[in-house]
Order: structure tokens, then sequence, then C-alpha cells
């Protein structure tokens, strides 16, 4: 596609449900990010994903979240048993192999957890 | 690892003033630097980086940044803003040296431009 799409762009879920978003990167960039933006916080990095290769997995805050990339395209963040500290806005970028290039980013799904 | 630190969360600047908007990251070691733009409801966009060569670099709706070595710094700045200009502004930083690492993003500068 001609951008990165994510879905659902908002979602409200009751706390201890698990919530799945979906990142579909643009075709072609072989790395896959995704970042948490909460407000006046910035972006905390997450995960991410570069071609074959084992995924860096360092920024995940739990063993709640996680997150898998399938035929090197289509990227899902699970978090299970959902908390109201995991209400944020989630981004998701991919860019070439090469960081210099810059990201391009989705816009977002914003997780409200009630 | 690499921190970067926007010394102000908000900056309220009158229309056609010029601004600049501060960033300073933590290492001195060879890095790769950028500014990134989120507008009113929507989502990051690249707005100007630094890889090499020249320490000035501009972006085509007239921002330039300036990275300086000796001061790890990496400040935006624009002679006159418009209301259009704005917006949330991060920035973000990436050693050169250790592969395609994540970008490490500041916390933002929101900037509002008043009539």
């Amino acid at each position: 596609g001609a951008g990165v799409s994510q879905s659902p762009s908002n979602k409200v879920t009751e706390k201890g449900k698990d919530v799945e978003l979906r990142c579909d990167p643009i075709s072609g960039h072989t790395a896959l990010y995704w970042y948490r933006q909460s407000l006046g916080q910035g972006l905390e990095f997450l995960i991410y994903f570069q071609g074959n290769s084992a995924p860096d997995k360092s920024g995940l805050p739990s063993d709640r979240f996680s997150a898998e990339r399938t035929g090197g395209s289509v990227s899902t963040l699970t978090i299970q048993r959902t908390q109201q500290e995991d209400s944020a806005v989630y981004l998701c970028a991919s860019s070439l192999t090469f960081v210099g290039y810059g990201y391009t980013f989705g816009s977002g799904t914003r997780l409200t957890v009630v | 690892a690499q921190s970067v630190t926007q010394l102000d969360s908000q900056v309220p600047v009158f229309e056609e003033a010029p601004v600049e908007l501060r960033c300073n990251y933590s290492s001195s070691v060879s890095v790769y630097l950028f500014w990134y733009v989120q507008y009113p409801n929507q989502g990051l966009q690249l707005l100007l980086k630094y890889l090499s060569g020249s320490t000035l670099v501009e972006s085509i709706n007239g921002f330039e940044a300036e990275f300086n070595k000796s001061q790890t710094s990496f400040h935006l700045r624009k002679p006159s803003v418009h209301i259009s200009d704005t917006a949330e502004y991060f920035c973000a930083v990436s050693d050169r040296d250790s592969g395609n690492t994540p970008l490490v993003f500041g916390k933002g500068t929101r900037l509002s431009v008043i009539a």
C-alpha cells in the first residue's frame, strides 16, 4: 500500500480483556517498529522486526505484551489482560533496512481501557 | 543507551516570529538525527534528518536544524512561523555504529502559533 495502515483506529476495551492491534507496513519495507505514545511521555519503543531476524523485544513493558510479524509483512501486537495504564496510542512504523531513510508511521490505534 | 532531551514541552509564539525548538542527545558517538512533526489528529511525519556531511539541514517548509557535535545538540529553527506550523515536534536519534537500532525519541515540544 501507499502508507502504513493500522487497525482499528480506536479501541475501547474492558480491563482484563485481551486486544489485538494490526499493522500493515509499506510493501518492501523490511523493518517494522511498534511504539507507544502516552500524553506527555513521547514515544516509547516496544518492539522491532528486521527481515527474518529475531525481533528486538527489549522495549516490551511486561509479559502481557507480545507481537508477531507474519511473512515479513503484517504485524499484530497483542496485549493480554489489559490494564488501565495500557491506555495510549499505539504507533506502528516501517522503514527500509537502513535507518537513515527514516520511518513512515501509521496513524495509530488509540486504546482506551475502562 | 541514547536518550533525547527536548527542553521545552510547550512553546507559544506569535505568527511571523522566529522560533527555536531545542534538542539534546546524551552520547557523543556518531549519530543519525531526525525531527518528526505531528499535526493535530495526524500521524508522525519526517520533517528533516542529519546523516552526514553538512551540519545544517533544511526542510521543504522552511525549517532548519543544525547538528552540533560538541554540544550534542540538534536544535530546530524557523525564522518566521505560520499558523499552520502549530503541531508537536519530536527529536529522535540513532547510533550510527550500532546497526539499525530503533530510533530513540524525545518527549516532544508542542508549538502553538498565535495569530
